[in-house]
């Protein structure tokens, strides 16, 4: 148990789909991100959110739109995906002070048809 | 100047043996270097961390080597286990939020 909990484990969708991916974290951080792991290519970061407030936007394509309700919730909306976009997706947190350390959950597994 | 460069893509070591992983990096304003493990089905799991001003870190079995002149980076695992059969990243990051991940290595310890 890392204290991230992501669902669902698994999604296939078609490109035309909406689905939203989310994320929990346990661990009383205040910082957020999202990452994607692709075959064959390092971790991505994606986005970062402090205190609810996006700091960082990884130049990822608007079919990606994050959202931060509070500081323990975290969603990936996704919409009109290209089959490149299949990949694991991460979240993570930690808490904002410098050197920190990033808590990871298992991740969601995308698969888009 | 992002990049971080993460040797071998793949490794097999004997049950008892040392595992070695090396990393290098250009850009010198990283002040932050973690190591993270990850298993099949599983997120990355903080292994070991080190920051610049030292030049060796040991956690049990795990050792970070820095060499800043060198800009290179390495992870040793010694007494080698199957259970450390996984794949080890390299990070660096200034600050700690944006980390910059290695490729990756995929460790096999044969029993």
């Amino acid at each position: 148990e890392t204290g991230v909990t992501q669902t669902p484990r698994h999604l296939v969708m078609g490109m035309t789909n909406k689905k939203s991916l989310k994320c929990e974290q346990h661990l009383g951080h205040n910082a957020m991100y999202w990452y994607k792991q692709s075959a064959k290519k390092p971790l991505e970061l994606m986005f970062v959110y402090n205190f609810k407030e996006q700091t960082e936007n990884n130049s990822v394509p608007s079919r990606f739109s994050p959202e931060c309700p509070n500081s323990s919730h975290l969603f990936l909306h996704l919409h009109t995906l290209q089959p490149e976009d299949s990949a694991l997706y991460l979240c993570a947190s930690s808490q904002e002070r410098t050197h920190q350390p990033q808590h990871f959950g298992d991740g969601t597994r995308l698969s888009i048809l | 100047q992002q990049q971080v460069k993460q040797s071998p893509q793949s490794l097999i070591v004997q049950k008892g043996g040392i595992s070695i992983i090396n990393c290098a990096y250009e850009n010198t304003a990283f002040d932050y270097f973690p190591w993270y493990q990850q298993f099949p089905g599983k997120g990355p799991a903080l292994l070991i961390a080190i920051r610049p001003d030292v030049s060796e870190k040991k956690e049990g079995r795990f050792t970070i080597s820095f060499n800043k002149s060198a800009k290179q980076f390495s992870l040793h695992i010694m007494d080698s286990q199957p259970g450390d059969s996984a794949t080890y990243f390299c990070a660096a990051t200034q600050g700690a939020q944006k980390l910059v991940f290695g490729q990756g290595t995929r460790l096999t310890i044969n029993p």
